[in-house]
């Protein structure tokens, strides 16, 4: 099983849907975990850290389900402007670097 | 604009070259790190380095050389690369790397695209 697995995708919705990611991470141990956004061309960047209990930015929504080892990132009403790849990003656990999953390709059409 | 600062944006080398990446952040950061990401993949890393000491090397060729000057600066020295080296190389950096608790956000450069002919 691969350290952080997601849906690769990509995901074509049109403006105004709510598009809903998931990821799995095989480490128990894990104790961090993030959603980075990668435009095409550009670097990584942190677009939310997800907590236990789950936290809210805008349109954004991350939740954590540590008994099933299972991240997810919800976006409403997409905008243009998230077309992006969407990467799942989970701390190693024994030594705390970050394992990246392959990401997940958005593509919000008008 | 990102404020790890990365240079050259583009490097193209033979395989026989000898070149170095650069790297640089000043946000007090005491962890850097040197990312490969090929196309469509997500990024691989390769070297941690906390407090100027190298953390983390994850099994890299030695034909990939870093190095951390001081706090501020970090290279990766380039020599007798293949072709399939052929990349973008991702610097980043966070406040800390602790281990276990560690590796908050991750700030990122905007890479050097790197061709090996």
């Amino acid at each position: 099983r691969k350290e952080v697995e997601q849906d690769p995708g990509p995901f074509n919705v049109p403006e105004g849907a709510t598009v809903a990611f998931n990821c799995t991470y095989s480490n128990s141990a894990s104790q961090s975990f993030f959603w980075y956004r990668q435009d095409c061309r550009k670097e990584p960047k942190l677009l939310m850290s997800v907590y236990s209990s789950g936290n809210e930015d805008g349109r954004f929504t991350a939740q954590l389900n540590r008994a099933s080892q299972y991240i997810s990132l919800l976006i409403r009403d997409s905008k243009l402007s998230d077309s992006a790849t969407y990467l799942c990003v989970v701390n190693s656990g024994s030594q705390g670097n970050l394992i990246f999953g392959k990401g997940t390709k958005l593509s919000v059409k008008p | 604009d990102t404020e790890v600062t990365q240079t050259p944006k583009h490097l193209v080398m033979g395989m026989t070259n000898k070149k170095s990446l650069k790297c640089e952040q000043h946000m007090g950061h005491r962890a850097m790190y040197w990312y490969k990401q090929k196309a469509k993949k997500p990024p691989e890393l390769m070297f941690v380095y906390s407090y100027e000491k190298l953390s983390i090397n994850e099994s890299v060729p030695s034909r990939f050389s870093p190095e951390c000057p001081n706090s501020s600066l970090l290279n990766l020295h380039l020599h007798a690369l293949q072709p399939e080296d052929s990349a973008l190389y991702l610097c980043a950096s966070s406040q800390e790397f602790e281990g276990f608790s560690s590796a908050g956000e991750l700030f990122f450069g905007e890479g050097s695209r790197l061709t090996v002919l």
